[in-house]
């Protein structure tokens, strides 16, 4: 089964400085890939996507991600972090394989903006 | 507001009580998907309905359980509630049957099990 690892946990950047949030993937057919973004109490939302495009992908709020095969990782990145930007990211992976479709989540990365 | 809607917000209950969770889809989205979010076990898959048909199961307990209706809303049954099953429960929507296009939530119904 596909499966996606976040590392950090925990990440705090100080304000206009760049946001890196790690995602590596496990298989060995480029999946779907997907970054989502929960602000404190509320669903998540999409920030972008991956389906096999092109591999830097664009998304909301300034937020882009790069699809790199030959390391298995679709790292999230933003030039110049906001305040705005508190909250937990999450990386999603979908096999491209009937029957298994569904979004696996990674376990999150909480982002803490210092002013 | 993202066009998935969940009822309730909120609900607290009693161990060993029966709840049963709403969720209304995104217009046009035949897939319906349930997740739980809990602090230790991050966001788990329970089951997915596509257009009224049980499509995937995920880490769902017998004593959970869920349908779509004709008019694609759907509801998660839990019962024989444990201290355990508090969490925050997701529903999201997708057009398709794959999530190749990733999915649409809602804001979540947060149970507390007292």
């Amino acid at each position: 089964a596909q499966s996606v690892t976040q590392l950090g946990s925990h990440v705090s950047v100080s304000e206009g400085a760049l946001v890196l949030l790690r995602c590596n993937y496990s298989s060995s057919v480029p999946p779907y890939l997907f970054w989502y973004v929960q602000y404190p109490n509320q669903g998540l939302q999409l920030l972008l996507k991956y389906t096999s495009a092109a591999t830097l992908v664009k998304g909301i709020n300034d937020f882009e991600a790069e699809f790199k095969k030959s390391e298995t990782s679709f790292h999230l990145t933003k030039p110049s972090a906001h305040m705005s930007d508190a909250a937990e990211y999450f990386c999603a992976v979908s096999d491209r394989g009937f029957g298994n479709e569904k979004l696996t989540f990674g376990t999150g990365t909480r982002l803490t903006i210092i002013p | 507001d993202s066009g998935v809607t969940q009822t309730p917000k909120h609900l607290i209950t009693a161990t060993g009580q029966r709840v049963t969770l709403r969720c209304s889809p995104r217009s046009g989205d035949l897939s319906v998907y349930w997740y739980q979010q809990s602090l230790d076990q991050g966001l788990q898959f329970l089951i997915q309905y596509y257009n009224g048909e049980e499509r995937a199961k995920g880490n769902i307990l017998e004593r959970f359980s869920a349908q779509q209706f004709p008019d694609l809303h759907s509801e998660l049954n839990l019962s024989s509630l444990e201290l355990g099953d508090s969490a925050l429960y997701f529903c999201a929507s997708s057009v398709g049957v794959t999530g190749r296009d990733g999915y649409t939530f809602g804001s979540g119904t947060r149970l507390t099990v007292v």
